[in-house]
């Protein structure tokens, strides 16, 4: 159990759909990050939050967004949802963080798994 | 833009070592690191080079060498639960790039 943990678990939806995913980073990590893992694609970076400020960009697509709340929690919002989005999602923490420097120990949560038909 | 490669599948025998190659092409390098993810599981953070040369965590030992963009992840005394895929990820600037993983099948 690395700590984060990330809800729901499983998420099922239709084309056109918005869902909202939800990550709680261990305690004491002040930055979080979004991955997307696809069977065709890998594993993706898409975005970090760092102290509640958004610190760097990856692959993320304009139809998805993500926030970091004072109380450090996370989450990522995918709106207009295409069949092509479908994956696991990863959220995971770090102690820090700093901008450009990804040397930090990163500790995933179990992912959620999105389907949408 | 950023690349990396590395081999798709490997399989070795229990109690022997086994070696993932990593070559990677990015501006901004940071350092290299590997991840282990078990089928249904999340990535683990293995190992991190930021520097030449080896850097041994028990039975596992990464390396670096950034004259070639090249590094490895050395796993001896395989055990039946190393079987795994392996990610080799670069840090740049801004942004973190995964490979695209290697299925390590250890076999009896």
């Amino acid at each position: 159990d690395s700590g984060v943990t990330q809800t729901p678990k499983h998420l099922i939806t239709a084309t056109g759909q918005r869902v909202t995913l939800r990550c709680s980073p261990r305690s004491g990590d002040l930055s979080v990050y979004w991955y997307q893992q696809s069977l065709d694609q890998g594993l993706q970076f898409l975005i970090q939050y760092y102290n509640g400020e958004e610190r760097a960009k990856g692959n993320i697509l304009e139809r998805f967004s993500a926030q970091q709340f004072p109380d450090l929690h996370s989450e990522l919002n995918l709106s207009s949802l295409e069949l092509g989005d479908s994956a696991l999602y990863f959220c995971a923490s770090s102690v820090e963080g700093l901008a450009g420097d990804f040397t930090d120990t990163q500790y995933f949560g179990p992912g959620t798994r999105l389907t949408v038909l | 833009g950023q690349s990396l490669e590395q081999p798709s599948e490997v399989t070795a025998v229990e109690g022997a070592i086994v070696q993932i190659n990593c070559t990677y092409q990015t501006s901004g390098f940071y350092g290299l690191s590997w991840y282990q993810q078990h089928d249904g599981g999340a990535p683990t953070f293995l190992s991190y080079n930021a520097l030449d040369g080896l850097e041994e965590t028990g039975r596992f030992s990464s390396f670096l060498s950034r004259s070639d963009s090249y590094g490895y992840l050395l796993l001896q005394e395989l055990q039946m639960k190393d079987s795994a895929s392996y990610f080799c990820a670069v840090g740049g600037a801004n942004n973190l790039f995964f490979g695209t993983g290697t299925r390590l099948t250890v076999i009896p």
